[in-house]
C-alpha cells in the first residue's frame, strides 16, 4: 500500500521567514495530494491540495509543488506569522474511492 | 448538516467495556472515513465506506474493532472489550466521493480507557 514520509518532524522559524515541509510517496498511482493544518485540540483542516496534472499551486502565502517523477511534494509558507504555528500533515491518495494516507506530521513553531 | 458531527465528544470508559462512537457526515457525502489519532501522533486510517459498503477496512487494528454505516449516512464505530491502548481521538471524515478526494473532518471523539 501507499507509504508517505514527511520531513522534518519539527520546524522552528522566525516570524516573517519562510517554512518548507517535504513529503515523499511510494505509490506512483497516487494523484491527489492535500495538506492539512491541525491546531492543538482541533480537527485537521484542509489548507491546500494539488492534483497530479499540475506541478504547482498557490493560495496567498501558501504554495504546494509536486514532482511526479521523483514522487515528492512540498508545502511552502512565506512570510510566516505566529498563527501559522500548528501541526501540518501531508497526504496522498489515488483519488475518489480510495483512502488518504497521511504523513506523520510536522510541528511548525513561528517565533514572534 | 453544515459539517461532520461526532458524538460523544469525550468518553471515559473502564477497561473491558464496549464503546460506540457515532459519526454524522456532511449531507450528501457518499464517502466516510474513520481515523485514529493517539496523543501527539499522526492520523492512522481505520476504515473507509462508500455508501453503506466498506471496500477498505484494512486499518482496523483487531477484531475488537468494527464499524457499520446505514442509510448512506450515519456510521458507528464499535470497540469491544476496550484496552488502555485504545485511548485516542477517533476522527470521522466525509467526502463527496465524486471529483477528487477532499475530505472534511469532524471534531473527533476523545476516548480514554482507564
Amino acid at each position: 500500500g501507499e507509504n508517505v514520509e514527511q520531513h522534518p518532524s519539527t520546524l522552528s522559524v522566525q516570524e516573517g521567514d519562510s517554512a518548507v515541509i517535504k513529503c515523499t510517496y511510494s505509490d506512483s498511482a497516487s494523484n491527489y495530494f492535500p495538506w492539512y493544518k491541525q491546531e492543538l485540540g482541533k480537527r485537521p483542516q484542509l489548507i491546500i491540495d494539488i492534483r497530479s496534472n499540475v506541478g504547482e499551486k498557490k493560495d496567498q502565502r501558501i504554495a504546494v509543488t509536486l514532482n511526479k517523477t521523483a514522487k515528492h511534494f512540498s508545502l511552502h509558507i512565506t512570510e510566516t506569522q505566529p498563527e501559522d504555528s500548528a501541526v501540518y500533515f501531508c497526504a496522498a491518495s489515488k483519488g475518489s474511492n480510495y483512502k488518504l494516507t497521511f504523513g506523520k506530521g510536522t510541528l511548525l513553531t513561528v517565533n514572534p | 448538516g453544515a459539517g461532520v458531527s461526532q458524538s460523544p465528544s469525550n468518553k471515559v470508559t473502564e477497561k473491558g467495556k464496549d464503546v460506540e462512537l457515532r459519526c454524522d457526515p456532511i449531507s450528501g457525502h457518499t464517502a466516510l472515513y474513520w481515523y485514529r489519532q493517539r496523543l501527539g501522533q499522526g492520523l492512522e486510517f481505520l476504515i473507509y465506506f462508500q455508501g453503506n459498503s466498506a471496500p477498505d477496512k484494512s486499518g482496523l487494528p483487531s477484531d475488537r474493532f468494527s464499524a457499520e454505516r446505514t442509510g448512506e449516512s450515519v456510521s458507528t464505530l464499535t470497540i469491544q472489550r476496550t484496552q488502555q491502548e485504545d485511548s485516542a481521538v477517533y476522527l470521522c471524515a466525509s467526502s463527496s466521493g465524486s471529483s477528487g478526494n477532499t475530505i472534511y473532518f469532524g471534531e473527533g471523539s476523545w476516548l480514554t480507557v482507564v
